[in-house]
């Protein structure tokens, strides 16, 4: 089983700064298999990432992936009101197929 | 757009079975797609449960496969899951939800909705 493991647990910012969020996973995957999901307080999860770099359909382009291996990250290159929230990176495994998620880093407001 | 809506009793006794089912509109559960639950407990990490695929092909998180099963109702256009033997560490808010259109992503989600497992 490959473990993610999302880092910092909670990173304060301010409106307008830059957001650099980390997801490691335990074995190097294929970055087609990697995403991010934004959860807001009662909200379900939306899918910003998919493929470790490519945006949602209505995903601000604010918001960009990177990574490969085993190093990935979420981007968000001007912070907004509307994105202070829980991030989640996930992976899915194709053999047997199952979906894992990291534990979440917490974008609070400064 | 795709739709997806949980429904089902929001209590279960321990050692019952937590029965839910998520309508769709907008898509056919009959489509190549696959539809999966997930859950999360009260302050903690989604946690993938399982899926399925109109062909009756079903994949399960091997951690919940002795006690879970989904299936679907294509007159309904439904799936539904099931999960017995159920204790308070089952208490979460459970999501349906669906493969995204590109990529290996879970697009699509219903609103979730809270099952607590008390007596």
């Amino acid at each position: 089983e490959i473990v993610l493991t999302q880092s910092p647990g909670t990173l304060s910012l301010s409106p307008g700064e830059r957001a650099t969020l980390s997801c490691m996973t335990s074995q190097s995957i294929n970055s087609r298999d990697l995403a991010w999901y934004q959860q807001k307080p009662g909200q379900a999860p939306r899918l910003l990432i998919y493929a470790a770099s490519s945006r949602a359909t209505g995903i601000p382009d604010r918001f960009s992936g990177s990574g490969s291996g085993t190093d990935f990250t979420l981007t968000i290159s001007r912070l907004e009101p509307e994105d202070f929230a829980v991030y989640y990176c996930q992976q899915y495994d194709s053999s047997p197929p199952r979906y894992s998620f990291g534990q979440g880093t917490k974008l609070e407001i400064k | 757009q795709v739709q997806l809506q949980e429904s089902g009793p929001g209590l279960v006794q321990p050692s019952g079975t937590l029965s839910l089912t998520c309508a769709v509109s907008g898509d056919s559960i009959s489509s190549n797609n696959w539809w999966s639950w997930v859950r999360q407990p009260p302050g903690e990490r989604l946690e993938w449960i399982g899926e399925f695929h109109h062909s009756g092909r079903t994949n399960y998180n091997p951690s919940l496969k002795s006690r879970v099963a989904i299936s679907g109702d294509k007159s309904k256009n439904q799936f539904s899951l099931n999960m017995n033997s159920v204790t308070a560490a089952d208490t979460a808010v459970y999501y349906c939800a669906r493969e995204g259109d590109r990529g290996y992503s879970l697009g699509y989600w219903g609103q979730g909705t809270l099952v607590t497992v008390s007596s």
